[in-house]
């Protein structure tokens, strides 16, 4: 099956810093990766969509200055949080989608849950 | 724009026995497809099956059945002889365009679901 990994799975920071997390396609290329972020029992919603290659597309209310996507290849996305925040503590996870019989494949990522102090 | 519903936020079965999680979905779109994603206590999603609109019959992968009602704009999981590693949340989600053309994936509240010894 494919593997997406994400790294790291967990990190705590001070207020003010950048945080920087990784989203790998393992044993497949991605046509596209995708941004979550998930609050503490409330569902997954979609930060952006990244090409490789391309700019990301953001979702109506993310900040593009704020997160930070880039997609240097077809196997690997990385989420900076700039300047974080308290309110940005959340559980972020991304997912890379390949082409199926009939529909795009989204395989996620194990999530990296995100604290700031 | 797509959207799903999921009214139940939590919901009790006995071992062995099978429950039924309910999602219903709004989408002006004559092509789309339907997943169910389980998400256990450390966060990863698991994919457990997908429905296309055009697809003839109902989906299913080992105990897991979707009980697809095009007319009634219902997608509802059916999970048999439910076991205690069942006990998760789970979305069921929907396939959309975003802004830049790539699919993604709306996904509903979710439902907790607890299978009781």
């Amino acid at each position: 099956g494919a593997v997406v990994s994400q790294h790291p799975s967990w990190v705590i920071c001070k207020s003010g810093t950048s945080v920087k997390i990784e989203c790998r396609s393992l044993d497949f290329q991605a046509t596209t990766m995708f941004w979550y972020r998930q609050f503490p029992k409330q569902s997954l919603m979609l930060m952006a969509t990244s090409n490789e290659g391309s700019k990301a597309t953001y979702e109506q209310g993310v900040e593009k200055d704020k997160f930070l996507i880039n997609h240097a290849s077809l196997t690997l996305s990385t989420l900076t949080v700039t300047s974080a925040h308290p309110e940005d503590s959340s559980f972020y996870i991304c997912s890379a989608s390949r082409l199926a019989e009939t529909y795009n494949e989204q395989f996620f990522g194990p999530g990296t849950r995100l604290t700031v102090l | 724009a797509q959207k799903i519903t999921q009214t139940q936020p939590g919901m009790f079965v006995q071992e062995k026995e099978a429950v039924t999680l309910d999602c219903t979905y709004d989408t002006s779109d004559p092509s789309y497809g339907l997943f169910w994603y389980k998400q256990p206590s450390s966060g990863e999603m698991i994919f457990l099956i997908y429905q296309g609109s055009y697809d003839q019959q109902n989906a299913t992968e080992g105990r897991y059945s979707l009980n697809f009602q095009k007319a009634r704009k219902s997608a509802n999981l059916v999970i048999s002889a439910s076991q205690l590693g069942d006990s998760a949340m789970y979305f069921c989600a929907m396939r959309a365009l975003t802004q830049g053309g790539s699919e993604k994936l709306v996904f509903g509240k979710g439902t907790k679901l607890t299978v009781n010894p």
